[in-house]
């Protein structure tokens, strides 16, 4: 069954904690991307990789890693320097270079801070 | 500054009735426009999109408008059927290079309830 697979669920982090969040898709598509929405917010854009080894910032990249070794594989990694980490975080991914396509999304990762 | 706004945070329809959901944006960069619905603690689910080139996009119950003039967007859902209560989100492409595996920008999105 093609999809965007996020996991875990639900994560909780530490004060000072380093988390990653994992996405994986077997879509086959080229790009890939992760956003964060806040309570009564819409998704905003951390960051994007449109070819393996290759990412660019978003809108709110600071405090936030990613890597894209793989095709499938794209995450993400709250560092403890993210100050406010708790959000729900959703993993999307397109094709590319086949002019203007949607980006489908995984179900997301609620992080909470302990 | 939000490039992409959603001013109406909820919307009640009638069962059987047309919904209209509206959509304003500011960046004139932006080429491609794209309609999500969504449930609570689940992602979005794509419903319709529409490139800057036309006006109008239909897909069964769904059709989307777009008046560039205006920057503004609309999306239609006829008739309306309870299974569409959820949170519509408007985006839209760019700004970063244009079309293609850009990042989107998202409203903040409108609660769309079905009244049986």
């Amino acid at each position: 069954d093609g999809g965007i697979t996020q996991s875990p669920k639900y994560l909780f982090r530490k004060e000072g904690q380093n988390v990653t969040l994992s996405c994986e898709q077997n879509l086959n598509h080229d790009a890939m991307y992760w956003y964060r929405q806040d309570p009564g917010q819409g998704l905003r854009l951390i960051y994007y990789s449109q070819i393996v080894n290759d990412f660019q910032k978003g809108d709110i990249a600071e405090g936030y890693s990613v890597s894209r070794e793989k095709k499938e594989s794209f995450p993400l990694t709250v560092t403890s320097a993210q100050k406010n980490p708790t959000a729900f975080y959703l993993c999307a991914a397109s094709r590319w270079g086949q002019g203007n396509q949607p980006q489908h999304f995984g179900d997301g990762t609620r992080l909470s801070i302990l | 500054d939000q490039q992409v706004k959603q001013n109406s945070p909820s919307l009640s329809v009638q069962e059987g009735r047309i919904s209209i959901l509206n959509c304003d944006y500011t960046n004139s960069m932006f080429d491609y426009f794209l309609w999500y619905k969504k449930y609570p603690a689940e992602g979005p689910t794509f419903l319709i999109s529409i490139s800057s080139i036309k006006d109008k996009n239909e897909d069964g119950r769904f059709t989307v408008f777009l008046n560039k003039s205006a920057k503004h967007l609309s999306l239609h859902i006829v008739p309306s059927q309870p299974g569409d209560s959820a949170v519509y989100f408007c985006a839209a492409s760019g700004p970063y290079s244009g079309g293609g595996a850009d990042g989107l920008t998202f409203g903040k999105g409108t609660h769309l309830i079905i009244q049986p």
